[in-house]
């Protein structure tokens, strides 16, 4: 089974600071998942990548297969970044997703 | 919510008593996921399903079981609730398993007193 560390597991940000999660996992896979949960509990999917790098505004998501890592990457950050960061991974095969214990980011104003 | 309804949101129940939570999508997605959300664990798979009557146990499928009778709707239950299934309970959606994005419901609260 696929084992999914994430780091930090709490960070403490101010608010326009440059923030970075990341994500480690220990066999290979064919496609890592970021998702984020708010406070309210919703959880939304931010990237789903295998390889290289992904951008959606002011997020970026990288992965290093041959490391087996990956991070995420917060410009600017704001109060209303402050959620739960996940990471989730598909081993080879038609296998589901595993997930890590998330992040528990704030941001303070 | 990309078209996933859980329901109850919320629910409180006697240990012992069975429990059935309820997912409905209106994406006709082939892929159906029970997952549960509990303080020091990531989200962990209960059961999945790939189409209708078609399941398979996740990690953590010990004391619940599913059904699947029409693509839109997937059913989990609780035979004989216990205290350890306190917990948040999510259901996902999505065309395929892992390669694609996991769409999420809002969740349901399930304590077992």
């Amino acid at each position: 089974k696929n084992e999914v560390e994430q780091s930090p597991q709490n960070l403490t940000a101010q608010e326009g600071e440059f923030i970075t999660i990341n994500c480690s996992y220990s066999v290979g896979i064919s496609a890592l998942h970021w998702l984020q949960q708010h406070p309210g509990g919703g959880i939304v999917s931010l990237f789903m990548l295998s390889s290289g790098k992904k951008k959606h505004g002011r997020l970026i998501a990288t992965i290093n297969i041959q490391e087996k890592h990956s991070s995420l990457h917060i410009t600017a950050s704001h109060p209303r970044d402050s959620a739960v960061y996940i990471c989730a991974v598909r081993s080879l095969g038609n296998t589901p997703l595993v997930f890590g214990k998330g992040t528990r980011l704030s941001v303070i104003a | 919510d990309a078209g996933i309804t859980q329901s109850p949101r919320h629910k409180v129940t006697e240990t012992g008593t069975p429990v059935t939570l309820r997912c409905h999508q209106t994406e006709n997605h082939r892929y159906m996921y029970w997952y549960r959300q509990d303080p020091g664990h990531g989200l962990r798979l209960i059961h999945y399903s790939y189409g209708v009557k078609d399941t398979d146990k996740g990690e953590v499928s010990d004391g619940y079981s599913v059904s699947r009778s029409k693509t839109e709707d997937f059913l989990l239950t609780l035979e004989s609730a216990t205290s350890s299934q306190t917990s948040v309970y999510f259901c996902a959606i999505s065309v395929e398993t892992g390669r694609s994005i996991q769409y999420f419901g809002a969740g349901t609260r399930l304590s077992v007193l």
